[in-house]
């Protein structure tokens, strides 16, 4: 079964810096980019980032709300994906999910198919 | 960067009835486009991929259909766990959610 669970979460003062895991189990962790989405209490989904896989040389991308802020890694032999949050901003205000990204489809497209439950970051003073 | 627009914001109908929800893509994105269930205080869960495949284990009054830049997500026959948020997703970007709500 996969599994997906996120932590790390907790209260932290605007300027700050906190730092989110994912722990995954079930799959084959390697094989996957592993993304992160976040939503802001009853707003949407927004997309954060991703890491691609060993073979895609690890490379990341992050959306431009976050970029030059937040930095995702992994560790993948402990099954682990982390992201870095520093100079935190009450915007970034969230509940963070980890999102498995596998490809489907006759196109072997990529989707988020398996999520962590998520946990809350809040930025307040 | 590709804008996904949802419709209706909320849509109320009762149990048994049909639900269509749509999105709409600011500009092409062939049939590339994912729809997501998200019930209170749950993770997303994949419905469908690639604009009309069900996921695996989605039941079958689940369905979508569409291409290039207008799509649809519809729901034969509501049932009561049917009741949700549903998102369009197009690689990174979300669309704002449709709120299925019991009238």
């Amino acid at each position: 079964e996969v599994q997906l669970v996120e932590s790390g979460g907790g209260l932290v003062q605007p300027g700050g810096s906190l730092r989110l895991s994912c722990a995954a189990s079930g799959f084959t962790f390697s094989d996957h980019y592993m993304d992160w989405v976040r939503q802001a209490p009853g707003k949407g989904l927004e997309w954060v980032g991703r890491t691609r896989n060993k073979a895609n040389s690890y490379t990341t991308e992050y959306a431009a709300s976050v970029k030059g802020r937040f930095t995702i890694s992994r560790d993948d032999s402990k099954n682990s994906l982390y992201l870095q949050m520093n100079s935190l901003k009450t915007e970034d205000t969230a509940v963070y999910y980890c999102a498995r990204e596998a490809s489907y489809g006759d196109y072997g497209r990529d989707y988020f198919d398996y999520w962590g439950q998520g946990t809350l970051v809040t930025v307040s003073s | 960067e590709i804008v996904l627009t949802q419709s209706p914001a909320t849509l109320s109908l009762s149990p048994g009835e049909r639900a269509t929800l749509s999105c709409r893509a600011s500009q092409s994105v062939s049939s590339y486009l994912a729809w997501y269930q998200q019930k209170p205080g749950q993770a997303p869960r994949l419905l469908i991929y690639d604009a009309s495949n069900r996921a695996t284990g989605i039941p079958a009054r689940f369905s979508g259909s569409g291409s290039g830049t207008d799509f649809t997500l519809t729901i034969s026959s509501l049932e009561p766990e049917d009741f949700a948020v549903y998102y369009c997703q197009q690689r990174d970007t979300f669309g704002q959610g449709t709120r299925l709500e019991i009238k």
